[in-house]
Formats: structure tokens, C-alpha cells, sequence
């Protein structure tokens, strides 16, 4: 049964710092791996995703890696901005039964 | 391109009375989803349609809720009767097939339920 974690629960850094959020999963035989943004009473865009035979997404400020054999994927933020403080999930989609299951989240706020 | 649509955005009702949701996906998505999220966890998948087909349902209380996707493309979400934890926001996904494409995942806005 697929599991998937993120690690920290909830981070506050000041304008402008670089930092890099954390998603762990227990089964590696993914189809790919999405990470969204939440903002409070809104639903979830996507930022980036990644198939399972890619490496790595950019987008912006945002680089996405993965890594199936370890089952790590991490979001990096360059210069964060008091804009980026939102939830950030990431999810798993499974290649056998298609779910996605997606991990509790981590809740970024950006002081100015 | 028009988004994943859903309705209501909001809804108020006390403990054991009926509530339904709908949801329209992206034109040509096969594949959707209905998700619960309670306040501070992430989504659960709820029910999984591949066209009109149920995919998979094992995460849904059967004994209160059910979901339909008739025709194969927009569906609704019924509960009834509602207790004090379905309290919630449910999400409807949509995405394209897996194996055809990439599979990536769209959201609605979601729907929020008060159960008083």
C-alpha cells in the first residue's frame, strides 16, 4: 500500500531564501509524481510533474526532482517571495490501479 | 480551455440531512475523481471513474455515500444522511488516460461542506 509523506509539516522563512520541501513514498513503482499548490479555501494547482522516467521539472523558480529507488522527490523554491506561502502537496500516482495518493502537505509562509 | 467545474462552493445542512455535489471535468478527460480533504490533511481519494466504470471505491462509506458518472463525463456526489465528520472540502479531479498521456491531474475548486 502506497504511503506518502512530507517532511516538514510546516516551515516560516524570511523573504528571499531558497529552500526546499520534502516528499517521501513506500512504493516505487510510481507513473509519475505531481506537486500542487493550495491556497486557504482554494483548490490545488499544479506546479509540476514529473514522469517516472524523468529526473527532474523546472518551472520558474521551482525545480522538482525524483528519485524512485530511494522513493524521494524534493520541491525547490529559489528566492522565495511572501506570494509563494501557501500549502504544498505532493502526489503519487501508482502504476498498477491508477490512484494518486497524495501526502498531508507543508504549509510555507514567507515573511516580508 | 475550460477548467474542471464544480457546485456547489459552499453548503450549510445539519447532521442526517442529504447533500449532493456535482462535477464537470475537462472536455475529453476520461478519467475522474472525487477527493475529500478535512482541514489540515491532505486529499483522499474518495471514488475513481474510468469513463462511466468505476475504478476504484474501497476508500468510499458506502452505508452514506455514493457517486454516479451515467454518461461518462460529469458526475455527482451524494451523501445522506451527513454526520458531523463529513464535514469537509471535496475535491473533483480530472485527467486524461493513463498509458496515452501523462496523466496529469486538474482540480476544481472544490466543494465545502458545514455539517451542523
Amino acid at each position: 500500500k502506497q504511503e506518502v509523506t512530507q517532511i516538514p509539516a510546516a516551515l516560516s522563512v524570511p523573504e528571499g531564501e531558497n529552500l526546499v520541501l520534502n516528499c517521501s513514498f513506500t512504493d516505487s513503482a510510481i507513473y509519475n509524481l505531481q506537486w500542487f499548490r493550495q491556497d486557504p479555501g482554494k483548490g490545488l494547482t499544479s506546479l509540476l510533474l514529473i514522469q517516472s522516467s524523468q529526473r527532474e521539472q523546472t518551472s520558474g523558480r521551482l525545480n522538482a526532482s525524483l528519485d524512485k529507488s530511494s522513493g524521494r522527490s524534493t520541491l525547490y523554491i529559489a528566492a522565495s517571495q511572501p506570494g509563494d506561502s501557501a500549502t504544498y502537496l505532493c502526489a503519487v500516482r501508482n502504476t498498477g490501479g491508477f490512484k494518486t495518493i497524495f501526502g498531508a502537505g507543508t504549509r510555507l509562509f514567507v515573511k516580508a | 480551455e475550460a477548467g474542471v467545474a464544480q457546485s456547489p462552493r459552499y453548503k450549510i445542512i445539519e447532521k442526517r440531512q442529504s447533500v449532493a455535489f456535482w462535477c464537470n471535468p475537462i472536455s475529453g478527460h476520461a478519467t475522474l475523481y472525487w477527493y475529500q480533504q478535512i482541514l489540515g490533511q491532505g486529499p483522499k481519494l474518495l471514488i475513481q471513474f474510468q469513463n462511466n466504470g468505476v475504478v476504484d471505491d474501497s476508500q468510499l462509506p458506502k452505508d452514506r455515500f455514493s457517486a454516479e458518472r451515467l454518461k461518462g463525463v460529469d458526475s455527482t456526489l451524494k451523501i445522506q444522511p451527513a454526520k458531523l465528520e463529513d464535514s469537509a472540502v471535496y475535491l473533483c479531479a480530472s485527467s486524461t488516460i493513463q498509458g496515452l498521456n501523462t496523466g496529469e491531474l486538474f482540480f476544481g475548486e472544490g466543494s465545502r461542506l458545514t455539517v451542523l
